[in-house]
């Protein structure tokens, strides 16, 4: 399956704290690509990481990348309140004409 | 603004009654989906649509059916609805994929209630 499994399921932090997300997947990919949900919302782009990149970042977010043991670690910084939400990884397996395939994700809850 | 619009937002209907519940994109995005969300269960893909005229199944296409006609719209149908489509609906597209690794556009979301 190209479904990225998120772990853990949920997850609980103080504002200020860092929070670490970890994606797991089974197939060769071109690159993968993680999503947040606030609730009830739409999936949002967060960030992509291409196989041939090792760590990516994006203001607060670190993502990191380790095909040869196929799982990806997204990183939230000095977490807020509002980056609660649901996160979800999503690995993308070749050019383009498979979609892609949205797991369980993580749900994380900041606690101010 | 570029954004994926479905309507309605909230729908509340009878078993059996056609619905279509409608999804539209302004940024020529050539590929096109549905998804439907449930508690436990995550997103799973009821149809998507590679480019006009070509539409494929996902995991869940059973008692849905859709139409790409121009590119810009995608919408959903459900000929009659039951009760376990009760469900958070969400619509994405994205651009060409010629070299992956593009990024879906969401849709804020159809919140279906099937009685």
């Amino acid at each position: 399956s190209q479904q990225g499994e998120e772990d853990p399921q949920a997850l609980s932090i103080q504002e200020g704290e860092n929070a670490t997300m970890n994606c797991s997947y089974k197939t060769s990919i071109n690159n993968l690509q993680w999503y947040r949900q606030n609730s009830g919302r739409g999936l949002v782009h967060l960030i992509l990481i291409r196989s041939n990149e090792r760590e990516k970042h994006s203001g607060r977010l670190r993502v990191t990348l380790d095909t040869s043991k196929k799982s990806s670690s997204l990183l939230i910084t000095a977490s807020r309140a509002a980056d609660t939400a649901s996160y979800f990884c999503a690995p993308e397996r070749n050019s383009g004409n498979t979609p892609l395939v949205f797991g369980k994700g993580t749900r994380l809850s900041v606690i101010a | 603004e570029a954004q994926v619009t479905q309507n309605p937002r909230y729908l509340i209907t009878v078993t059996g009654k056609k619905l279509t519940v409608t999804c539209s994109q302004n940024m020529n995005h050539e590929y096109m989906s549905w998804y439907r969300q449930d508690p436990g269960l995550g997103l799973r893909q009821i149809y998507y649509s590679m480019n006009v005229e070509v539409t494929d199944k996902g995991d869940v296409p059973e008692g849905y059916k859709v139409s790409r006609k121009e590119k810009r719209n995608f919408p959903l149908i459900l000929e009659s609805p039951s009760p376990n489509q009760t469900s958070l609906y969400f619509c994405a597209s994205s651009s060409p994929r010629t070299g992956g690794g593009y990024g879906y556009t969401f849709g804020s979301g159809t919140r279906l209630t099937v009685v």
